[in-house]
């Protein structure tokens, strides 16, 4: 079956340290999305791609890193300079705007 | 620049009664309406969605929703709930000034009472 994957569930790290979260999908979609989701804040952008090796900066993209070398591919890094990474963290993917999203599982990450 | 106003940041219901949770949209072009239902720890799950054509659109799971240009509204609604129905339901929107980008909702938490 065809879907999006995120790895891991959850993720613990330690302040300070810069964590990457895997998000890879097999649908054959173009655009690919990252989400930061917080109690009651919904649904914030941190950073898109639309084609491979190309991608935009969302609403709160600092703190944050991806890459996108390969269209099944588009993993997000936490770095340090991320003051408040604790969260839930949504990868999705579109093939055209009229279908919407398709959304992996989530990763939640807790930092101590 | 688009943005998305859930009313109600919890509902709380009976099983068997109906709901609507409501959804309002601003945007200065033709838009895109999408509902989107999230259990605990989960992703999100598209219930529906609006492009175009008939304003009454039918999802799964027994949820309807409407689309009101004029009030610039896009409510779900559903005529009997269950407690699977317990919830978070995201409206979102789209539109070409956007590049199509979805913007969400702070969400709806729907509780599902016996």
């Amino acid at each position: 079956d065809g879907g999006i994957t995120q790895s891991p569930k959850y993720l613990f790290r330690k302040e300070g340290q810069n964590v990457t979260l895997s998000c890879e999908q097999n649908l054959n979609h173009d655009a690919m999305y990252w989400y930061r989701q917080d109690p009651g804040q919904g649904l914030r952008l941190i950073y898109y791609s639309q084609i491979v090796n190309d991608f935009q900066k969302g609403d709160i993209a600092e703190g944050y890193s991806v890459s996108r070398e390969k269209k099944e591919s588009f993993p997000l890094t936490v770095t340090s300079a991320q003051k408040n990474p604790t969260a839930f963290y949504l990868c999705a993917s579109s093939i055209d705007f009229g279908n919407g999203y398709t959304f992996g599982s989530g990763t939640r990450l807790t930092v101590v | 620049a688009q943005s998305v106003t859930q009313l109600d940041s919890q509902v709380p219901v009976f099983e068997e009664a109906p709901v609507e949770l409501r959804c309002n949209y601003s945007s200065s072009v033709s838009v895109y309406l999408f509902w989107y239902v999230q259990y605990p720890n989960q992703g999100l799950q598209l219930l529906l969605k609006y492009l175009s054509g008939s304003t009454l659109v039918k999802g799964i799971n027994g949820f309807e929703a409407e689309f009101n240009k004029s009030q610039t509204s896009f409510h779900l609604r559903k005529p009997s709930v269950h407690i699977s129905d317990t919830a978070e339901y995201f409206c979102a929107v789209s539109d070409k000034g956007s590049n199509y980008k979805l913007t969400f909702g702070k969400g709806t938490l729907l509780t599902v009472n016996p």
